[in-house]
């Protein structure tokens, strides 16, 4: 079966720290995906990336970047200079590779950034 | 970018009585799916839909819960006899499939049990 932790219930920041989001995964297959979403006060949920197992490679999108360790099964997800308009509850996400895009998400991590 | 429907964003029912939830996914996508979300809970999985069967199911989904593609643009949960419980928010979603990245995710139907 599988399994997402986000050890993070909450964590708040002060504008232009830096903060890093952990999720750890656990899953049988070989080849996987690893998702990130944003779910804002507004409630809707906003892709922010995928990764799959084969792809370790570490991802920078402006100021959010991405460290995917398959030794660690870890999948951290790091905002610079983070903002005001950054905080919300954010998703890591996990599915096979079938397609199927059936989801289990972690608990979330709830990010809130003071001015 | 293309956008799933979903409707209506807040619904109100009694216990026991039978709601439908309607979302409208991007055209030409192949594969539809529930999610639900109980308040300050995380997502779960329900079900998931393609070439008009369920293709995958998780616990939660048991029978009460139904999904409908009745006309090749709408997508439907009818929950048949709800209950306090199901007081969640409901995401559908859609994918492409062909390997693209991205599962579109509606903006939520909320539904509240009373």
């Amino acid at each position: 079966a599988q399994k997402v932790t986000q050890a993070q219930t909450e964590i708040s920041v002060v504008e232009k720290e830096d903060v890093t989001l952990d999720c750890v995964y656990e899953t049988r297959d070989t080849t996987y995906y690893l998702f990130w979403y944003k779910q804002p006060p507004s409630g809707e949920l906003v892709f922010l990336i995928r990764r799959n197992s084969f792809d370790e490679q570490n991802e920078i999108s402006g100021r959010y970047s991405w460290n995917f360790q398959k030794s660690t099964s870890s999948f951290n997800f790091t905002i610079t200079a983070s903002q005001v308009v950054d905080s919300a509850v954010y998703f890591c996400a996990l599915s096979e590779d079938t397609g199927r895009r059936a989801l289990t998400f972690g608990s979330g991590t709830r990010l809130q950034v003071q001015p | 970018e293309p956008e799933v429907t979903q409707t209506p964003s807040h619904q109100v029912t009694q216990m026991g009585q039978e709601v439908i939830l309607r979302c409208v996914p991007i055209s030409n996508h192949l594969y539809f799916y529930w999610y639900r979300q109980i308040l300050g809970q995380k997502v779960e999985f329900l079900v998931s839909f393609y070439n008009n069967e369920i293709s995958e199911k998780s616990e939660i989904f048991d029978d009460q819960f139904s999904v409908e593609r009745p006309d090749g643009s709408n997508f439907t949960l009818k929950i048949r006899s709800t209950k306090l419980e199901d007081s969640a928010m409901y995401f559908c979603a859609s994918y492409p499939g062909q390997g693209r990245e991205k599962l579109f995710f509606g903006s939520g139907t909320q539904l509240s049990v009373l």
